[in-house]
Order: structure tokens, then sequence, then C-alpha cells
């Protein structure tokens, strides 16, 4: 794996509004793509796990979706909250070997109440 | 079982004094990571332990960089001589399997500062 993207760097997102964020990875050896919600001073959070083509998951008001031919996922935050304030981090694992995670550099989402 | 946890939390030294850190993983989980998180960049894999055995090394993992883990339970990663350029989040995550698709559970983090 050489490059996990993700886009934008930080959102500002009014109280309410909904919003979503890229993660971009190769296609080639993929195996998994992992969601992570990492609040300040706290672990980072598993939101969800995905390896098939068009899968779409989703937990509360917050889904994902991940397309492995073109290589890029998307994750979706409906009404969002002051609580949703927080890094968001894509990462994705090869077929062999460690099943090391490769992140991206993180969506920074700050609600503004 | 409360998670996966990281000792300390922070941890400010001076450069060229060794440091050491320590990870309880979730009990049972065969698999250990270590990760390490600097300013605007995502986490970087360093390490993994498959119960006791260090089966991959990073290139970032220079050798003043050791990590163990006696007895397949809670592992420590020591630096050696440190340098500003160590200054980091450094994470650490237990799975409990050996798929990519198995979620890995992580740590707080130690954050680490060289004067």
């Amino acid at each position: 794996i050489l490059n996990v993207e993700q886009s934008p760097q930080s959102l500002h997102v009014q109280e309410g509004d909904s919003t979503n964020f890229t993660c971009s990875f190769p296609s080639s050896n993929f195996y998994a793509l992992h969601w992570y919600r990492w609040e300040t001073a706290k672990s980072p959070e598993a939101l969800f796990v995905m390896t098939l083509n068009g899968d779409e998951k989703k937990k509360g008001r917050i889904s994902a979706t991940l397309n492995t031919k073109e290589g890029y996922s998307y994750l979706y935050i409906k009404g969002s909250q002051p609580e949703d304030s927080a890094t968001y981090l894509c990462a994705s694992t090869e077929v062999q070997g460690a099943q090391k995670l490769v992140f991206g550099q993180g969506t920074r989402l700050t609600i503004n109440p | 079982d409360t998670g996966v946890s990281q000792d300390p939390r922070h941890k400010i030294t001076k450069r060229g004094q060794n440091v050491t850190f320590r990870c309880d993983p979730i009990s049972e989980h065969n698999r250990l990571y270590w990760y390490r998180q600097t300013l605007g960049q995502g986490p970087e894999f360093l390490t993994y332990f498959q119960n006791e055995a260090q089966l991959e090394k990073s290139r970032l993992l220079s050798d003043r960089f050791s990590a163990e883990r006696p007895k397949g339970s809670f592992s420590t990663l020591e630096i050696q001589r440190t340098e500003q350029g160590d200054s980091a989040m450094y994470l650490c995550a237990s799975s409990p399997g050996t798929s990519g698709y198995n979620e890995q559970f992580f740590g707080p983090g130690t954050r680490l500062t060289v004067l």
C-alpha cells in the first residue's frame, strides 16, 4: 500500500447540517477499509470495517460506503451535533502480511453550535 | 475488560535520555500493534506481535527502538538516546485475530515530548 489520502484535512460545519468526507486508497492488494473516530484525549474508536465493493454501513447518524474498484470510501454524518467534533481517520489493510493499518492523515471535523 | 491501556499518558524527557512505555492489551487478544503519530499526520505502523513473537518491524523503527511482549501479554516500547524527532503520540492497539477484517482496539496513547 503506497498511500491513503483523506480530504478535506479540516472541516467546520454548522450544527444540524449534514457533511461528508473522502478516503482514497490503492485498490491493488486491498483487503479491508477501517474508519475510526478520534476525540481529543481519548482512544481512537472504530466506526466501521468494510471489505466488499458496494458495501454500505450505518451506525446512528453516521454511514459509510465503499468502492474497491476505484479505491475510495465516503463517510457521511447526518444532522451534525457538537459531539461529532473529532478527527476521522480511515485506514486500509492489505491481503497478506501483518494486516497493519495504513492510515490517511485524517479529517478534523468541528461542529459549530 | 476495560479496554487497551497505556502508561504513562504523557512523558517529557530530555534529549539523550531513555524512555519506556507500557501497553496492556485486551485479554486474550493475540495481536498487538504499535503505531506512532506525528503532528498533522495519521498514525504510522511501527511493529506488531503475534502472541510473544515480534513478526514485523517498520523501517521507521531505528535501532534505538526496541519492543517486547514477554509471555504474550503486555508489551513495552523502549527508546534509547531520545532525539527531538522522537516527539510524537505512541499508540498501541490489540486485535483478537489475524484477519485484516478484525477490528483493532486502540489505547489512549502516550504523548512523548523530547526537549
